[in-house]
């Protein structure tokens, strides 16, 4: 299978730093992606990792470690507009570029 | 357009009925993905295009659901009969060419809600 497991919810203060980890079955691996859903609107992406390490995109940052079966999504300066669901997903195992999803982490930023 | 647009963006209809979702993926984008996402779960993968093929359709939950796509453009997924469990939002994307590492765009989805 191509599992992906995220948490839920997470809650964080505004101005705080929050990680968001992602966890999937290493198997047929093509790259991890992140994207952010606001209720009711369309995914839009963040991010897109395949090798190993940070990638910095102003306030948000992804990480992989493909040996580990692991990514997170660090959020800085987080601001209330940040509260949305993240998804994680990454690239199946066939070559047409589908993707398969985590089921989301919503992310509540309070005052 | 600017984006990726479907229609309706609402949709109810009774059980037993026949549907049809549409989607108008970005110009120039030869790829195209219908996706659905049921309450409180991720997105699920449903079909894939490239051109007016469709390579890969193993997503598709049973014989019930067809999807098809004319002129490279426009996508239409079709659900029949229509049951209660198929109460769910449909997202459709497009990107450029396909590839494992291209970007997907979302529309806005159709939430479809069978009585």
């Amino acid at each position: 299978g191509q599992n992906i497991d995220q948490p839920t919810e997470m809650t964080a203060t505004e101005g705080a730093i929050v990680q968001i980890n992602c966890t999937y079955q290493t198997s047929g691996f093509n790259g991890l992606f992140w994207y952010q859903q606001h209720a009711g609107e369309a995914p839009t992406f963040l991010s897109y990792n395949v090798l190993d390490g940070l990638e910095e995109k102003g306030r948000f940052s992804s990480f992989l470690s493909r040996s580990k079966g692991y990514s997170y999504l660090l959020l800085k300066e987080l601001q209330m507009k940040d509260s949305a669901s993240y998804l994680c997903a990454r690239g199946g195992s066939s070559n047409t570029g589908k993707l398969i999803f985590g089921q989301g982490t919503t992310l509540q930023v309070k005052p | 357009g600017a984006g990726v647009s479907q229609s309706p963006s609402n949709k109810v209809t009774e059980k037993g009925k026949d549907v049809e979702l549409r989607c108008d993926p970005i110009s120039g984008h030869t790829a195209l993905y219908w996706y659905r996402q049921s309450l409180g779960q991720g997105l699920e993968f449903l079909i894939y295009f490239q051109g007016n093929s469709a390579p890969d359709k193993s997503g598709l939950p049973s014989d019930r659901f067809s999807a098809e796509r004319t002129g490279g453009s426009v996508s239409t997924l079709t659900i029949q009969r229509t049951q209660q469990e198929d109460s769910a939002v449909y997202l459709c994307a497009s990107s450029l060419d396909g590839g494992l590492t291209d970007t997907q765009y979302f529309g806005p989805g159709t939430r479809l809600t069978v009585l």
